[in-house]
């Protein structure tokens, strides 16, 4: 069954530097998500990303975040200058389409660690 | 802000019996409802879902029934294994992104 696909699994960065988090979605998916978990709190959504352009993002999505479609396979999340509370789980979805009655399929997520 | 609450942050059931997990929302916009488990160290795995226009939809062992009035869906595993044992969380769809509960452990025993 085709998956949702994260690199790194784990990820340990000093505070201030850029981290790039990595993820290749389901090949026939049009749709891509960003969400975060920090530890002990909701699955929270980051943003979504459609035609090359961002259609949807959170508060927390601010001027630190970026998102790319850099290939036809790869999605990315940046983080430009990491905090300690972006020390979370973050996980990619994608979706066939988006805005309608179908699911996002999940990664397993990258733990990002910021010291 | 919780929009989507699950109200039993654990539930504890015998293998072979049902397990009923229940979920709230506020927001009577919502059209899409979602039901995730999740293991440890792995990303939410999608169960079964149900439009805002049916009330009930079943896949093989899992039913989510939905009560538009009063806001209230539930997800029932029938029977319980084992291997059901994780984290299920409900997910609703706003616009494009998914509002997620704070989730339900389920620990199935023999």
């Amino acid at each position: 069954e085709p998956e949702v696909t994260q690199t790194p699994s784990h990820q340990v960065t000093q505070m201030g530097q850029e981290v790039i988090l990595r993820c290749v979605p389901i090949s026939n998916h049009l749709y891509f998500y960003w969400y975060r978990q920090i530890l002990g709190q909701k699955v929270e959504f980051l943003v979504s990303f459609y035609n090359n352009e961002i259609s949807e993002k959170s508060e927390i999505f601010d001027d630190q975040f970026s998102v790319e479609r850099p290939d036809g396979s790869n999605f990315t999340l940046k983080i430009r200058s990491t905090k300690l509370e972006d020390s979370a789980m973050y996980f990619c979805a994608s979706s066939v389409m988006g805005g309608t009655h179908q699911p996002q399929h999940f990664g397993d997520g990258t733990r990002l660690s910021i010291l | 802000d919780q929009q989507v609450k699950q109200n039993s942050p654990s539930l504890s059931v015998q293998e072979g019996r049902i397990s009923i997990l229940n979920c709230d929302y506020t927001n009577s916009m919502f059209d899409y409802f979602l039901w995730y488990k999740k293991y440890p160290a792995e990303g939410p795995t999608f169960l079964i879902s149900i439009s805002s226009i049916k009330d009930k939809n079943e896949d093989g062992r899992f039913t989510v029934f939905l009560n538009k009035s009063a806001k209230h869906l539930s997800l029932h595993i029938v029977p319980s294994q084992p291997g059901d044992s994780a984290v299920y969380f409900c997910a609703a769809r706003d616009t494009d992104k998914l509002i997620f509960g704070t989730g339900t452990r389920l620990q199935v025993f023999p």
